[in-house]
């Protein structure tokens, strides 16, 4: 069974920084590409960054380009999400997500259950 | 930047068909995603590639695409089909991916 675990969630002041992790099991990490995504409350979905399952290539949306870097530590099933400059409208929920195969699709297929960041003074 | 647009609300009685697009002008050639999301839950995946169904989900859902539009069926819809539903896909490119605006399907 595919289990994302995401931790590091937190209230963070205007301009600060924060990581989030994933922990991932129940399948063969380096196989698949993952993906993070966001929901603002009461907002819809918002795909925010996506890496190949070697993490050799990287996709950003234009929202957050240049302030958060997506990683994965395939020796420890792991993907990470630096974020840093962060603003009041990064406020929202994050969620891990694991895609169908190695190369970004988009082809979500298994998400955790999200960790709830919020950027506030 | 890229867009996928679907009607804010899809209201139908139970044992109904509801019928939620999604449109977008690079979906002739790019695949949609379906995802069910209840209140306080991660989304659910309920169609992928455009008609094809995931394991564990029912038969009820279905989904079909031509042109720019991308459509998920409900048939028959019972009570607990009622989520928020959005579709997802990516631009001509390929390389940026973009979530409908979601629609509220309410079943009463």
């Amino acid at each position: 069974e595919v289990q994302l675990l995401e931790s590091g969630g937190d209230l963070v002041q205007p301009g600060g920084s924060l990581r989030l992790s994933c922990a991932a099991s129940g399948f063969t990490f380096n196989n698949y590409a993952m993906t993070w995504v966001r929901q603002a409350p009461g907002k819809g979905l918002e795909w925010i960054s996506s890496i190949t399952g070697g993490g050799g290539r990287t996709y950003s949306a234009d929202s957050v380009k240049g302030r958060f870097t997506i990683s994965r530590d395939n020796s420890r099933n792991t993907l990470f999400l630096q974020m840093s400059n962060l603003r009041a409208e990064d406020t929202a929920v994050y969620y891990c997500a694991k895609e169908k195969e190695l190369v970004v699709g988009p082809t979500i297929f298994d998400w955790g259950q999200g960790t709830l960041v919020t950027v506030s003074s | 930047s890229y867009e996928l647009t679907q009607p804010p609300s899809v209201s139908v009685s139970p044992g109904q068909t509801a019928r939620i697009t999604c449109s977008g002008d690079a979906l002739p050639k790019k695949y949609a995603y379906w995802y069910q999301q209840k209140s306080g839950q991660a989304p659910l995946l309920v169609i992928y590639d455009d008609d094809k169904r995931p394991s564990g989900i029912p038969t009820r859902f279905s989904g079909s695409s031509s042109g720019t539009l991308a459509t998920l069926i409900i048939s028959g819809a019972q009570v607990d089909d009622e989520a928020d539903y959005f579709c997802y896909s990516t631009d001509s490119s390929g390389n940026h991916f973009v979530f409908g605006t979601g629609t509220k399907v309410t079943v009463l």
